[in-house]
């Protein structure tokens, strides 16, 4: 069973202030990284797949950084709005068709 | 709106009934999987399908039987269940099997009450 590690599990941001927070994983074997965002009554949807050290994606207000030398990434929300409210699931990708899931970061804004 | 359908969205049966959970997509997705996700907990890869051919089997129990009868359709058959199945049950596509860098494309779920 793999580790994937996701801080803080949930966390409560008032409308307007930025946030971040972490994915780790073990690191050898890793072939990429995927970001979720999975709102309430809705289907998890791709934010980002990343591949590279280093690798820096943007989607708006939310961007996302990983190391695959240490095993991290951290996914950062710009400016928190109402909509941005969801679980966002991190998932690292070890070959072979197997995404390993966090238990995902509950982001609840607060307008 | 997803382009991942499942069907149907809830579903409440007995142990010793028979049920089948349905998923399609019509993105020409070569690759199809059924997770399972309790409460609390992240989404359990439990079979991978790869040009409509079963390729991953997480040692799922035999009373849950997938199917892919085409490359569009993924049935998830299930049998003489227990109340721990409860669960819900997310299906997803990708376009390439075995691609890391392919996003995967999930269904609303079925929400499944096993009593």
């Amino acid at each position: 069973i793999l580790n994937v590690e996701q801080s803080p599990q949930s966390l409560h941001v008032q409308e307007g202030d930025s946030t971040n927070f972490t994915c780790s994983f073990p690191s050898s074997n890793f072939y990429a990284l995927h970001w979720y965002r999975w709102e309430t009554a809705k289907s998890p949807e791709a934010l980002f797949v990343m591949t590279l050290n280093g690798d820096e994606k943007k989607k708006g207000r939310i961007s996302a950084t990983l190391n695959t030398k240490e095993g991290y990434s951290y996914l950062y929300i710009k400016g928190s709005q109402p909509e941005d409210s969801a679980t966002y699931l991190c998932a690292p990708f070890y070959g072979n068709n197997r995404l390993a899931f966090g238990k995902g970061n509950q982001v609840v804004v607060i307008p | 709106d997803t382009e991942v359908t499942q069907t149907p969205k809830h579903l409440v049966m007995g142990m010793t009934n028979k049920k089948s959970l349905k998923c399609e997509q019509h993105m020409g997705h070569r690759a199809m999987y059924w997770y399972k996700q309790k409460a609390k907990k992240p989404p359990e890869l439990m079979f991978v399908y790869s040009y409509e051919k079963l390729s991953i089997n997480e040692s799922v129990p035999s009373r849950f039987s997938p199917e892919c009868p085409n490359s569009s359709l993924l049935n998830l058959h299930l049998h003489a269940l227990q109340p721990e199945d409860s669960a819900l049950y997310l299906c997803a596509s990708s376009q390439n099997p075995g691609q890391s860098n392919s996003p995967l494309h999930f269904g609303n779920g079925t929400r499944l009450t096993v009593t």
